[in-house]
């Protein structure tokens, strides 16, 4: 079975400090996502990458920024976290579609309740 | 940017069909959707996708109609322990670019 782990389900800053969300997948997977999930506004991607040191911007990066050092490890950062910057962050990986097919289903972490006071 | 809709909640009783369309922005013939399941506490976990027509495996149908501007997800006889939030995912590909996008959300709660 794929497994996504995130280092912390909740997690509990201050406004100004440096947050670090950390992803690790088990599955060899190339891809790799960060999300926020808020009510009424489903899942938000924030930064993906497809390779390692390599990122994308998603729909909403301003005031994130992401590090993949390793394939297996995608970090999201907070420099300066904000109270609007409050959510559940999912992290999820995928394989890339491949000449044969394969459906890119992304595997999510269990999430990470962030609270910015 | 693609835009996706969903109907924000729906109710159901135990042993009924259940179908959850997702209206999108027209798709290539070569872009898929796929659907999710979120319970409480847990990330979305993956249900079912499909590029057309229609899609079966175990545990829901997905039909594309023929125009591709919405998909709908078809849950067979659902049971109590199908209540959750169901999302779908629009990947639209051009050249080695990829967009995302999750609609906002279905709440389905399946009553006894």
């Amino acid at each position: 079975d794929v497994k996504v782990t995130q280092s912390s389900r909740y997690l509990v800053k201050r406004t100004g400090e440096k947050v670090f969300l950390e992803c690790v997948q088990d599955m060899d997977h190339e891809n790799m996502f960060w999300y926020r999930q808020d009510p009424g506004l489903g899942l938000r991607l924030i930064y993906f990458s497809y390779d390692v040191k390599m990122k994308e911007k998603g729909d909403i990066p301003e005031g994130y920024s992401v590090s993949r050092e390793k394939k297996e490890r995608f970090s999201l950062i907070l420099e300066s976290a904000s109270t609007n910057q409050t959510s559940m962050y999912l992290c999820a990986s995928s394989t890339p579609i491949g000449l044969a097919g394969d459906t890119d289903t992304q595997y999510f972490g269990p999430g990470t309740r962030l609270t910015v006071l | 940017l693609a835009k996706t809709t969903q109907p924000i909640s729906m109710d159901s009783y135990e042993g009924q069909e259940v179908n959850i369309t997702c209206s999108h922005n027209n798709i290539a013939t070569n872009d898929y959707i796929t659907w999710y399941q979120q319970f409480p506490s847990q990330g979305p976990r993956f249900i079912i996708q499909g590029y057309k027509t229609k899609v079966t495996n175990e545990v829901a149908s997905l039909f594309i109609p023929a125009d591709r501007k919405s998909s709908t997800l078809s849950l067979p006889r659902v049971s109590l322990s199908d209540t959750a939030v169901y999302y779908c995912l629009v990947v639209i590909s051009s050249g080695s670019a990829r967009q995302l996008t999750f609609g906002s959300g279905t709440q389905l709660t399946v009553l006894p």
